[in-house]
């Protein structure tokens, strides 16, 4: 069974770009979450679908960045326009079940992000 | 609001030696611990966690974590240590309506020959 995977593993781009990182969840993960570690520093949540829907989005830094999970399958996140903070590693996660029941969140390779 | 500390951002031991990687959690609830691994330039990967029932956790590479509520910690054990074990490990804990997943600052652990 395949994994989450992520695309681009590594992308570098120019402040001012935009770039678009894609996720594809586990089969039949109806939760999906975005995560990013930027300079070393601790994984920080920031975003949750369920389904196509937002569950949370308290962790997206600001409007330069859009997620979107059209059709409850694969999601995207855009960053645009890019900076120099942008850099860091985005992590792509799902689960099976919405709730309580210490269900495992598996994780992608992660995309590599480098803006400069 | 639930958190994690890790003690130490870098813990160094000699191969086979014992590894010990500590995690204290808060939680206002009973809480779901995970202990999650990063080798380099790779994802994470899931070493073990802790739901409910037995509150010692044995993980994959020989790993494992006891669940202490008094102390509220879940530290992360091996006997013997491998130089396949140097990555960093995260602990995390699931919160928010179990649906969010917090995570520690990380350790990253060395493994000298």
């Amino acid at each position: 069974e395949a994994g989450v995977t992520q695309f681009p593993s590594h992308s570098v781009i120019e402040k001012g770009q935009t770039v678009t990182l894609r996720c594809d969840p586990i089969s039949g993960h109806d939760n999906l979450y975005w995560y990013r570690r930027v300079m070393g520093k601790e994984i920080k949540f920031l975003l949750h679908f369920v389904k196509e829907s937002k569950q949370d989005e308290s962790g997206m830094p600001n409007n330069r960045f859009l997620a979107e999970r059209t059709g409850g399958t694969y999601s995207t996140l855009k960053v645009q326009p890019a900076e120099l903070e942008d850099s860091g590693v985005y992590f792509c996660a799902s689960s099976q079940d919405v709730g309580g029941s210490g269900n495992t969140i598996y994780f992608g390779e992660g995309s590599w992000l480098t803006v400069v | 609001a639930q958190s994690v500390t890790q003690l130490g951002s870098h813990v160094s031991v000699s191969e086979g030696a014992l590894v010990l990687l500590r995690c204290n959690y808060s939680s206002s609830v009973p809480p779901y611990l995970f202990w999650y691994v990063q080798y380099p330039n790779q994802g994470l990967q899931l070493l073990l966690k802790y739901t409910t029932g037995a509150t010692l956790v044995k993980g994959i590479n020989g790993f494992e974590a006891e669940f202490k509520k008094s102390e509220t910690s879940f530290h992360l054990t091996k006997p013997s240590a491998h130089m396949s074990d140097a990555a960093e490990y995260f602990c995390a804990v699931l919160s928010g309506g179990y649906q969010k997943v917090t995570f520690g600052t990380g350790t990253k652990l060395q493994v000298i020959p």
